[in-house]
């Protein structure tokens, strides 16, 4: 079985400040890892992902991730928070060999509140 | 190019009652999945259709089912409405079943149940 591990129900950050959301996983086989951002009733909007290759993936919105297989952590990172980024952020896991579907595991979420 | 849409945007049913949810996928997919999130969870997939096909089911009842149309539009329905129903419901579509494509969420559809 696959699990999705957000440890942290909110993280604060003062505006300008590096921000790190974190996430770990557990799955059978090589992940792949997915970031996604929810603002209030709204959908999910894909950041980034990581499929394979190089362990620092960029994305959206100057959003990037870092997966560590020894680790099997995969932390969302910003070097400088803008108040906008405010909002519910999700972690996601897919097998390689999911049957031939995309049944997509998601982390319960973190809240990620930007201070002016 | 015109993104995945969904309809209505919130529905009120009562206990017992049917419901059916749509959803329109991103132009060029042919791959639709649902989702339920409860209030203060990740998404839940509920099950995927693949070029009109149920592909993949997550742990759901059956009276969780679905339709996918030639279109790749897709229907979510429920029947026999329960009170922890209520969710919002996320329609993704992606080009392919492949695990590394990448899944595009259209709004939602809030369903209270009373």
């Amino acid at each position: 079985a696959q699990s999705v591990a957000q440890p942290e129900d909110q993280v604060n950050v003062a505006e300008g400040n590096p921000l790190t959301v974190k996430c770990t996983y557990s799955v059978s086989g090589n992940p792949y890892l997915f970031w996604y951002v929810q603002y209030p009733n709204r959908g999910l909007q894909f950041l980034l992902k990581y499929i394979t290759g190089d362990n620092l993936v960029k994305g959206s919105y100057g959003f990037e991730a870092e997966f560590n297989k020894s680790q099997t952590s995969f932390h969302l990172k910003k070097p400088s928070a803008l108040v906008s980024d405010s909002a519910l952020y999700f972690c996601a896991v897919r097998a390689p060999n999911s049957g031939g579907y995309q049944k997509v595991t998601f982390g319960t979420g973190t809240k990620l509140q930007v201070i002016p | 190019e015109t993104g995945v849409t969904q309809s209505p945007t919130h529905l009120i049913k009562t206990r017992g009652q049917q419901v059916t949810l749509r959803c329109s996928s991103q132009s060029g997919h042919n791959t639709v999945s649902w989702y339920q999130q409860a209030l203060g969870q990740g998404p839940q997939f509920i099950f995927q259709y693949y070029r009109e096909e149920e592909n993949g089911r997550g742990n759901f009842p059956p009276r969780f089912s679905g339709l996918q149309f030639p279109n790749y539009s897709s229907e979510l329905n429920v029947n026999a409405l329960e009170l922890d129903d209520s969710a919002l419901y996320l329609c993704a579509s992606s080009s392919g079943r492949d695990p590394t494509d990448t899944q595009y969420f259209g709004p939602g559809t809030r369903l209270t149940v009373l």
